[in-house]
């Protein structure tokens, strides 16, 4: 069993549609982080949330940590070819080990 | 500059054999880890480097071994290769270890077959 669930595990979506991936578990995390992960490479860090209720923007990226520090979600607007990937959630819950979700594999078709 | 790297990028091994995953940065980081990443399972981390001359387990260290050369160097190691050791391993890197507000930078990956 993952420590950190995403869903959906797949989507696919036209090019200008909006769309939600989330980030749940049962535990509580110090902090989060989301990373894009393009074929044949590996993760880039994309943002690190550390407070529960954080809201944060990066262009047509919103991410939120949920008030209990248990969840998170990643909205993006007017979806674009370019953010075709793999996303991937990370949680510190004790500070000796990353806990990576299962991941999200975005196609946005042109 | 490089950033963190890699070899080889692809390696089929028969069931038994031995190999060694070379992985090495140049960004003066502090920590390095080793992940595998395998399909609907994300990352699990299987051995980090804190420091120079420190090596842990992570979650998933059965079957395998690291050394930490030096502060640029981290290296995998699989002494007898199983079919569930098939799968892709990222190195990665950071400044200290553990902490969210550092970033990880990773390697591009070794792809894995083991037959």
């Amino acid at each position: 069993t993952q420590l950190l669930e995403q869903s959906p595990q797949f989507l696919s979506i036209q090019e200008g549609e909006n769309l939600t991936v989330y980030c749940n578990s049962s535990s509580v995390f110090s902090s989060l982080q989301w990373y894009r992960q393009e074929p044949g490479e590996g993760p880039v860090l994309l943002v690190t949330v550390v407070t529960g209720g954080e809201v944060k923007k990066l262009k047509r990226l919103t991410f939120q940590f949920g008030d209990a520090r248990k969840d998170s979600s990643l909205h993006i607007t007017a979806a674009q070819p370019g953010d075709t990937g793999l996303y991937l959630c990370a949680g510190d819950r004790t500070g000796n080990q990353f806990y990576f979700g299962t991941g999200t594999s975005l196609t946005v078709i042109p | 500059n490089a950033g963190v790297t890699q070899t080889p990028k692809f390696q089929v091994l028969k069931t038994g054999q031995s190999m060694t995953l070379q992985c090495a940065q140049d960004m003066n980081h502090n920590s390095m880890y080793w992940y595998r990443q395998d399909p609907g399972m994300g990352l699990r981390l299987i051995y980090y480097s804190a420091s120079e001359g420190t090596t842990d387990k992570g979650e998933v260290p059965n079957g395998y071994n690291v050394s930490r050369l030096n502060k640029r160097e981290f290296s995998l190691r699989l002494e007898s290769a199983a079919p569930s050791q098939t799968s892709v391993y990222f190195c990665a890197s950071s400044v200290t270890s553990f902490r969210l507000t550092d970033t990880q930078y990773f390697g591009p990956g070794t792809r894995l077959t083991v037959l």
